[in-house]
C-alpha cells in the first residue's frame, strides 16, 4: 500500500535554529498538505498546496514557515528561526485531484523538540 | 465550518462493539461526515466516510440518519489494537480542502 514518507522521524534543534521537514508524497497525488500537534492537543491545519503554490494557510502559518515542493516528489516545511513554542509533531498528509472519496493519507509524522 | 461534538473518552472491552456518537447540528447541505483514527505518535488514519443513511467497510459502520445532524461510528468486535483516538469531522469533501480536527473520542479497549 503506497503510504506518504516523512524524515526526519525525530528532530532536536536549537531555538533560533532553522529546520527543514521532509516528506515524500504519494506519487500520484496532487494535493499536499502540512498539520501539526502539540502535545496532548488537536491536530491543527497549517498549509495546503497545489500546483505549485500555497491554496490555504491558517493563521499558525506565519512568515517563519514556508513549503516547497523542489524536485517533483518532495515537499518540505521550513521553519526558520524555531521557537520553543514550536515543539510539536509536523505531519504531513496528500490527496488526488477530484478524488471522489477525499481522504487525505498522512505520513507517520516528524517529532520536533525546541530546546 | 460545521461544529462538531463527541465523547471526551469511552472505555470498552475486548470482543465489544463500540459506537461513538458525534453530534453536528449545523451541518450543510454539501457536507460530508468523515472519520479519522489516530495512534499515539502516529499520524491520523482515514477510517469512513458518508453524507447519509449507513456506510460501511471492513474496518467499520456508519450510521447517519435522515437529519443529518448526528453520526454514529461503530466499530464491531473492538480488540485492544483499537484503542486509539477517533475524531468526526464535518466538511464539504472538495478536492483541496483543509481537514479540521477537534478533539476527538478516546477509545481504550481493555483486556
Amino acid at each position: 500500500e503506497p503510504e506518504v514518507t516523512q524524515t526526519p522521524s525525530h528532530q532536536v534543534t536549537q531555538m533560533g535554529q532553522e529546520v527543514i521537514l521532509r516528506c515524500v508524497p504519494i506519487s500520484n497525488h496532487l494535493y499536499f498538505y502540512w498539520y501539526r500537534q502539540i502535545l496532548g492537543q488537536k491536530v491543527e491545519f497549517l498549509v495546503s498546496f497545489y500546483n505549485n503554490e500555497i491554496s490555504e494557510k491558517s493563521e499558525i502559518f506565519d512568515d517563519q514557515f514556508s513549503v516547497e515542493r523542489p524536485d517533483g516528489s518532495n515537499f518540505t516545511l521550513k521553519i526558520r528561526s524555531t521557537k520553543l513554542e514550536d515543539s510539536a509533531m509536523y505531519f504531513c498528509a496528500s490527496g488526488r485531484l477530484a478524488d471522489i472519496n477525499s481522504e487525505a493519507f498522512f505520513g507517520q509524522g516528524t517529532r520536533l523538540t525546541v530546546v | 465550518l460545521a461544529k462538531t461534538t463527541q465523547p471526551i473518552s469511552m472505555d470498552s472491552y475486548e470482543g465489544q462493539e463500540v459506537n461513538i456518537t458525534c453530534s453536528h447540528n449545523n451541518i450543510a447541505t454539501n457536507d460530508y461526515i468523515t472519520w479519522y483514527q489516530q495512534f499515539p505518535s502516529q499520524g491520523p488514519r482515514f477510517i469512513i466516510q458518508g453524507y447519509k443513511t449507513k456506510v460501511t467497510n471492513e474496518v467499520a459502520s456508519l450510521f447517519i440518519p435522515a437529519d443529518r445532524k448526528s453520526s454514529t461510528l461503530s466499530l464491531p468486535r473492538v480488540s485492544l489494537s483499537d484503542t486509539a483516538v477517533y475524531y468526526c469531522l464535518v466538511g464539504d469533501k472538495a478536492a483541496g480542502n483543509k481537514l479540521t480536527f477537534g478533539g476527538g473520542t478516546r477509545v481504550l479497549v481493555k483486556p
